[in-house]
């Protein structure tokens, strides 16, 4: 089935410096999504990426489509301790009808204040 | 406002409990889904309801029982469940299913079966 490799699995930085994690595929998604987790918490939507090549922006938050459509990155600038959490790359699919999303493993992010 | 609620927050039960875990939106989706997710993994899909109608059933067992009496409403009915069956529970909804919409996620239901 299909999978993503996200990386770092993660990242122990220091207050104010900038982030960046990533997700590749061996297969083609339409859609990738980013979300951040806190624990005992859902998922939080950050940014929807629906265009190869497309490169969008939530605050500090810039987040790729990359062309190939097999990869996306998403950074974080000037970071700062409510960052702390897992974030998770999602992939989406149309399979029978519907959507399904395949999630990468996770990049924890710990910030020393 | 994507907001999907969930309750109950904890749910502690034993293996030979009946019992249900509820998921609620209110933006006029018409797609939801059940995850779960255990620690420190990533959510793996269960179910998916689209228009009602179950879409998706990620080869769940049986013991686990979806239902969506209304496109605001999805149910989790849960029988007969195993220790290993203890984890987070989420429910996400889309705007659709048929094309390529956002999925939001509601808080989850921790599961803990004794």
């Amino acid at each position: 089935g299909q999978q993503l490799n996200q990386s770092p699995q993660s990242m122990f930085i220091q207050e104010g410096e900038d982030v960046s994690m990533n997700c590749t595929s061996s297969s083609i998604f339409n859609t990738w999504l980013w979300y951040k987790q806190d624990p005992g918490e859902g998922p939080v939507l950050l940014i929807a990426l629906y265009k190869a090549g497309e490169l969008t922006s939530n605050g500090r938050l810039t987040a790729q489509f990359g062309i190939t459509r097999k990869d996306s990155f998403l950074n974080i600038s000037a970071s700062i301790p409510s960052d702390v959490g897992i974030y998770f790359c999602a992939g989406q699919l149309g399979i029978q009808g519907a959507q399904k999303l395949v999630f990468g493993q996770g990049t924890r992010l710990t910030i020393n204040p | 406002d994507t907001e999907v609620t969930q309750t109950p927050k904890h749910l502690v039960m034993g293996m030979t409990n009946k019992k249900s875990l509820k998921c609620e939106q209110h933006m006029g989706h018409r797609a939801m889904y059940w995850y779960k997710q255990k620690a420190k993994k990533p959510p793996e899909l269960m179910f998916v309801y689209s228009y009602e109608k179950l879409s998706i059933n990620e080869s769940v067992p049986s013991r686990f029982s979806p239902e969506c009496p209304n496109s605001s409403l999805l149910n989790l009915h849960l029988h007969a469940l195993q220790p290993e069956d203890s984890a987070l529970y989420l429910c996400a909804s889309s705007q659709g299913a048929g094309g390529f919409y956002e999925q939001y996620f509601g808080p989850g239901t921790r599961l803990t079966v004794t």
